[in-house]
């Protein structure tokens, strides 16, 4: 079993709607929790991240967290066509305190 | 300015070549991580270093060396360069337990 998974997708919605993407892990120890975005030849960048059991919000971005299914989610409101991207949740804490370990990441495609 | 910076961005070189990659950092981050990122693969851990002198193998460290002699730097060399180590490479920083901040990455051919 991988540590962190994703739907690699790709994941189509249209512009405007909710673009949800979803994760789980298999440490049970894991405290941190990251998701980041990554266009095409570029480099990964931070959008969110989220500690603790429940839903964080950042403008249009809400990172949800449930330890007990070891679940995490980020979602995307009133999604754009700049938002097509390569979506890549990442873990760490527990037995690998201070190594982020990735998912293979989600590709969104948001079309107008 | 304060970040991460990465050089070269891009290079080719040959198979058994001595090669290096260099990552700078100016946040002064304790925690300092190279990955490699392939296709069917995403990013792959290669080596991370906790502090100046302490380093550590990730999930892919065969072919690879790296010192921290000083925080701010933690360059990555392939000793005798193989194709199979052909990759785009990241390097990230972070204060501990934090998130961690990529640099812009080195797409490296080896022919």
């Amino acid at each position: 079993q991988k540590e962190v998974e994703q739907n690699s997708g790709p994941l189509s919605v249209p512009e405007g709607a909710i673009a949800s993407l979803n994760c789980t892990y298999s440490d049970r120890g894991s405290q941190s929790f990251f998701w980041y975005r990554q266009y095409s030849g570029k480099s990964p960048e931070l959008i969110m991240f989220i500690y603790s059991n429940g839903d964080k919000e950042d403008g249009r971005f809400t990172a949800q967290l449930n330890k007990a299914s070891q679940y995490v989610s980020l979602l995307i409101r009133d999604s754009q066509p700049s938002d097509s991207a390569t979506y890549l949740c990442a873990v760490t804490g527990g037995t690998s305190y201070g190594k982020l370990t990735f998912g293979q990441g989600t590709i969104l495609t948001v079309h107008p | 300015d304060a970040g991460i910076t990465q050089s070269p961005r891009y290079k080719i070189t040959e198979t058994g070549r001595q090669v290096t990659l260099m990552c700078h950092q100016t946040w002064s981050h304790s925690y300092m991580f190279w990955y490699r990122q392939d296709l069917g693969h995403g990013l792959r851990l290669i080596y991370y270093s906790a502090a100046a002198d302490i380093t550590d193998k990730g999930e892919v460290p065969d072919g690879y060396v790296v010192s921290r002699s000083k925080t701010e730097n933690f360059p990555l060399t392939l000793e005798s360069a193989t194709r199979s180590q052909t990759s785009v490479y990241f390097c990230a920083s972070s204060a501990e337990n934090q998130p961690q901040h990529f640099g812009d990455g080195t797409r490296l051919s080896i022919l």
